[in-house]
C-alpha cells in the first residue's frame, strides 16, 4: 500500500516551454500534497505543499507564478513549470500525506527529472 | 523544526547491522523521529517512525533514548541494496517533512 506515482520520469523541453507534472496517491487518498526539488549531490528541497481544493501554500523564495500547483482531486496534485529556463534542470519530487492512523506518514514518487535545454 | 546531527558518510560489511546513529537534542514532547532513506535518482522511501518507544517493522529497528535526545536506526543485515542515503527527520504530526543532508551509508561486499 502508500504507493504514490508521478508521471512523466523524465522530460527534456525547449527554453520558454512550460511542462506539466502530474502526481498520484494509487491506493490512499491525500489531503495534502508536497512538491520537492532536488539538485545533483544536494539533499530535497522543499518547494510547496498543496491542499485538495485550495490554493497551494509555497515555501520562502519559490515563484508561485512559475510553479503552478493544482491540486484538483484527493489523489492528483500537479505541478507546472513555466516558461521553463535551463536553470529550473532538477530532479521533481512529490509526496503526499497518508493521514490514516494516528500519525501521518508522507510517501514519495519516484520522481521526475527534467532538463531543459 | 527540531534539527538533527547525522554523521555525512558510513561503511557497513554486507550481511553485518548498519546502526545509524541521529542527534536531535532540541526535539519537543510532541515531535516524532522519521527515517527515509533515497537510493540513488528514486524518491526517498519511507522506512519507520517513532515518538517514545522502540519501533520494529520488516525494514528496520528504530531504537529511541530514554530521554528522546537521539535515536539509532539499526539494518539488522545490510545487503548491498541498502546502500543510500538516510535521512533522520524531527517533526510534529502534521508538520512539513524538511529533509537535511543525512548519512551516506555504503554497503561493501
Amino acid at each position: 500500500g502508500a504507493v504514490v506515482s508521478q508521471h512523466p520520469s523524465r522530460v527534456i523541453c525547449k527554453s520558454g516551454t512550460s511542462v506539466k507534472i502530474e502526481c498520484r496517491s494509487l491506493d490512499f487518498q491525500a489531503t495534502t500534497m508536497f512538491w520537492y526539488r532536488q539538485f545533483p549531490k544536494q539533499s530535497l528541497m522543499l518547494m510547496a505543499t498543496s491542499n485538495e481544493g485550495s490554493k497551494a501554500t509555497y515555501e520562502q523564495g519559490v515563484e508561485k507564478d512559475k510553479f503552478l500547483i493544482n491540486h484538483a482531486s484527493l489523489t492528483l496534485s500537479t505541478l507546472t513549470v513555466t516558461s521553463a529556463h535551463p536553470e529550473d534542470s532538477s530532479f521533481y519530487i512529490c509526496s503526499a500525506r497518508d493521514g490514516q492512523g494516528s500519525t501521518d506518514t508522507q510517501y514519495f514518487g519516484p520522481g521526475t527529472r527534467l532538463t531543459v535545454l | 523544526d527540531a534539527k538533527t546531527t547525522q554523521p555525512p558518510s558510513m561503511d557497513c560489511a554486507e550481511g553485518r547491522a548498519a546502526n545509524l546513529p541521529c542527534n536531535h537534542s532540541t526535539i519537543s514532547g510532541n515531535e516524532y523521529v522519521y527515517w527515509y532513506r533515497q537510493i540513488h535518482s528514486q524518491g526517498p522511501q519511507y522506512i519507520i517512525h517513532g515518538l517514545k518507544n522502540n519501533e520494529t517493522n520488516e525494514m528496520a529497528s528504530l531504537i529511541i533514548t530514554e530521554d528522546r535526545k537521539s535515536s539509532t536506526l539499526i539494518l539488522p543485515h545490510a545487503t548491498l541494496r541498502d546502500t543510500a542515503v538516510y535521512y533522520c527527520i524531527v517533526k510534529g504530526n502534521t508538520d512539513k517533512l524538511i529533509f537535511g543532508t543525512g548519512t551516506r551509508l555504503q554497503v561493501f561486499p
